[in-house]
């Protein structure tokens, strides 16, 4: 079965704490793509980042680092230094190529960064 | 490069009445998804058109439905409006139907149902 799970569903910080939001996938194909979105309160969803599943190296971009593993079937993300703005509801999908079923995404985690 | 453009931005509506919530994807995209997130939820997936043609469905009933244009733009009708429509309705566009290709999102029609 094709599964996204955010066990997190709300967290606050206080800013400039560092904060990691978890994703746990399941998926029965063997190339397959995960992603992050980002929606602030404003409501729109922005895409942040695309992980092949033949690549495992972590990414950073600025303060933002993913940490993917197939091991642990995980793509965690890491806010470095969190900011208020980081406030805002985060959520993993999971993609695959064939088929008409082919995105899910998690339920989201609330992110709340207090000032 | 213009981004998905939804409208109108809010709609409110009695029950019984019919929505129409229009899409129009970035340029290139010709594939179109539309979403319901009700308030505190997550994404629930109602439609993904391709080319024209409905590719799948999510679990919700008839009387949601929809259509994609030969410019690619969309439009989901909603029928027979009940209170538990009230949700923000999101259409995101992506190129081509590979799993690699991101969704990119409009910012939603918040639909309101009284």
């Amino acid at each position: 079965a094709q599964k996204v799970t955010q066990a997190q569903t709300e967290i606050s910080v206080v800013e400039k704490e560092d904060v990691t939001l978890d994703c746990v996938y399941e998926t029965r194909d063997t190339t397959y793509y995960l992603f992050w979105y980002k929606q602030p309160p404003s409501g729109e969803l922005v895409f942040l980042i695309r992980r092949n599943s033949f690549d495992e190296q972590n990414e950073i971009s600025g303060r933002y680092s993913w940490n993917f593993q197939k091991s642990t079937s995980s793509f965690n993300f890491t806010i470095t230094a969190s900011q208020v703005v980081d406030s805002a509801v985060y959520f993993c999908a999971l993609s695959w190529d064939f088929g008409d079923d082919k995105v899910i995404f998690g339920p989201g985690t609330s992110l709340s960064v207090i000032p | 490069e213009a981004g998905v453009t939804q409208s109108p931005t809010h709609l409110i509506k009695t029950r019984g009445q019919q929505a129409t919530l229009r899409c129009s994807p970035i340029s290139g995209h010709t594939s179109v998804y539309w979403y319901q997130q009700a308030l505190g939820l997550g994404l629930q997936f109602l439609l993904w058109y391709d080319e024209g043609e409905e590719r799948n469905r999510g679990n919700f009933p008839p009387r949601f439905s929809g259509r994609q244009f030969p410019n690619y733009s969309s439009e989901l009708n909603v029928n027979a409006l009940e209170l538990e429509d009230s949700a923000l309705y999101l259409c995101a566009s992506s190129f081509g139907t590979g799993g690699n290709q991101p969704q990119h999102f409009g910012d939603g029609t918040r639909l309101s149902i009284l």
